[in-house]
């Protein structure tokens, strides 16, 4: 069964202290590694797909990577409006599964 | 705009009172699913399916049921829906299996 964990749960920032997001993964068959940000009571918002280790992708102040067992999600000197919940996911042919998120704050 | 369009967005409902959440996309993607969040528990896919007339049950699938008649549509339909469905739904499609897919806006279901 595929399986995805995501770390830590929350995170709170001061605007402008970079860190990273966490998810570890065990897929049969990946056909990508995906990352979503959720505000509340909205649907998930696509960011970024990364298929093969070693690849990375960027966004604004976002960038991703991936290895062959997890996916980092770097923040980059964040601002308030950065806040939101992470979601990362696989994807095996029909499937999208999701890990549980990473809530993350960035105070002014 | 390209979206995936649900409604109602809100809905308050009684246990074992019939109902359909409808689902729209305007990309002709091939594949769609329906997911439910829940707090604590992320998001969990309910049915999803590949093409017209080919669907297939998700990791939660009981009491509920989908039909895909066109491609563009994907309704969601609680037979006789219970407390324990209460929870915020998103209806999502993708064009391949390697692509993300796009979401719905969510559709807030409260069974009493």
């Amino acid at each position: 069964e595929d399986q995805v964990t995501q770390s830590p749960e929350a995170l709170r920032l001061q605007e402008g202290e970079s860190s990273s997001l966490n998810c570890s993964y065990t897929v049969s068959g990946l056909r990508g590694l995906f990352w979503y940000r959720q505000d509340p009571g909205k649907g998930p918002e696509f960011l970024f797909t990364l298929y093969s280790a070693g690849e990375e992708k960027e966004k604004e102040r976002l960038k991703a990577t991936l290895t062959k067992k997890e996916s980092f999600l770097h923040i980059t000197a964040p601002k308030p409006e950065d806040s939101a919940t992470y979601l990362c996911a696989v994807r095996n042919d029909y499937k999208l599964s999701f890990g549980a998120g990473t809530t993350v704050t960035v105070r002014a | 705009e390209a979206q995936v369009t649900q409604n109602p967005r809100y809905l308050i409902t009684v246990t074992g009172k019939k109902l359909t959440v409808t689902c729209s996309q305007n990309m002709n993607h091939e594949y769609m699913s329906w997911y439910r969040q829940d707090p604590g528990l992320g998001l969990r896919q309910i049915y999803y399916s590949m093409n017209v007339e080919v669907t297939d049950k998700g990791d939660v699938p009981e009491g509920y049921k989908v039909s895909r008649k066109e491609k563009r549509n994907f309704p969601l339909i609680l037979e006789s829906p219970s407390p324990n469905q209460t929870s915020l739904y998103f209806c999502a499609s993708s064009l391949y299996s390697g692509s993300g897919y796009t979401f719905g806006s969510g559709t807030r279901l409260t069974v009493v």
